[in-house]
């Protein structure tokens, strides 16, 4: 069964501030692999969506990478604003279903 | 709205109680999901409709669960006879694509069912 790790479960930061969010998973036979923000009490929203093909997608302050060789991600926010402040899930598609991370928590304070 | 929709937004049921749940998708949206999602956690996966078809329900933790999406548009989730471990968001997504993993998911705003 894939496993999806996230790390670290939470980080604060400033405001201002560059950070970076890993993701492991243990099978790299992926379709692709998904970054998606949740705020408190809401449905995920998506942020960027990675073929297995592609190395990195970029929307805006965002960056992910794709590893698939290694089973990595990192999603890079550029300049955190508190708005920014939510939970990132990782998740990987090895068919119809999608197998989530746990999560990091992030804060960003002003 | 041009979102996924669900109702109810909340959910208290005594426990033996049956339950359903109610996800409308983007209009014309092929793919359809249902998520478990504890506190805590990441979303599970439980059942995926192509239309009206349901091609995966390996996810669904018990035969208490059902899914229905007879016309390929809304989509039903049902639980008989509620346990408290059934408590939990209930998320359900859909995406354009028919080959669900070639677009990106869009997901409700859940039902968080409390089974007392």
């Amino acid at each position: 069964k894939q496993e999806v790790t996230q790390i670290p479960a939470a980080l604060s930061v400033p405001e201002g501030e560059n950070l970076v969010l890993n993701c492991s998973f243990t099978d790299s036979a992926i379709y692709n692999l998904q970054w998606f923000r949740q705020d408190p009490g809401k449905g995920l929203t998506s942020l960027l969506l990675i073929q297995s093909s592609q190395r990195e997608q970029t929307s805006g302050r965002l960056n992910a990478s794709l590893d698939k060789s290694s089973g990595r991600s990192t999603l890079y926010i550029a300049a955190s604003q508190p708005g920014d402040s939510a939970t990132y899930l990782c998740a990987v598609s090895s068919g119809y279903a999608l197998n989530f991370g746990k999560g990091t928590s992030l804060l960003v304070t002003p | 709205g041009a979102g996924v929709s669900q109702s109810p937004r909340y959910k208290v049921a005594k426990r033996g109680q049956d339950v359903a749940l109610r996800c409308d998708p983007i209009s014309g949206h092929v793919s359809l999901f249902w998520y478990q999602q504890a506190l805590g956690q990441g979303p599970e996966f439980l059942t995926y409709f192509q239309n009206e078809a349901q091609l995966d329900k390996s996810g669904l933790p018990s035969d208490r669960f059902f899914a229905e999406r007879p016309e390929g548009s809304v989509s039903t989730l049902k639980i008989q006879r509620t346990q408290q471990e059934d408590s939990a968001v209930y998320l359900c997504a859909s995406s354009l694509s028919g080959l669900s993993y070639n677009s990106p998911l869009h997901f409700g705003n859940g039902t968080r069912l409390t089974v007392t």
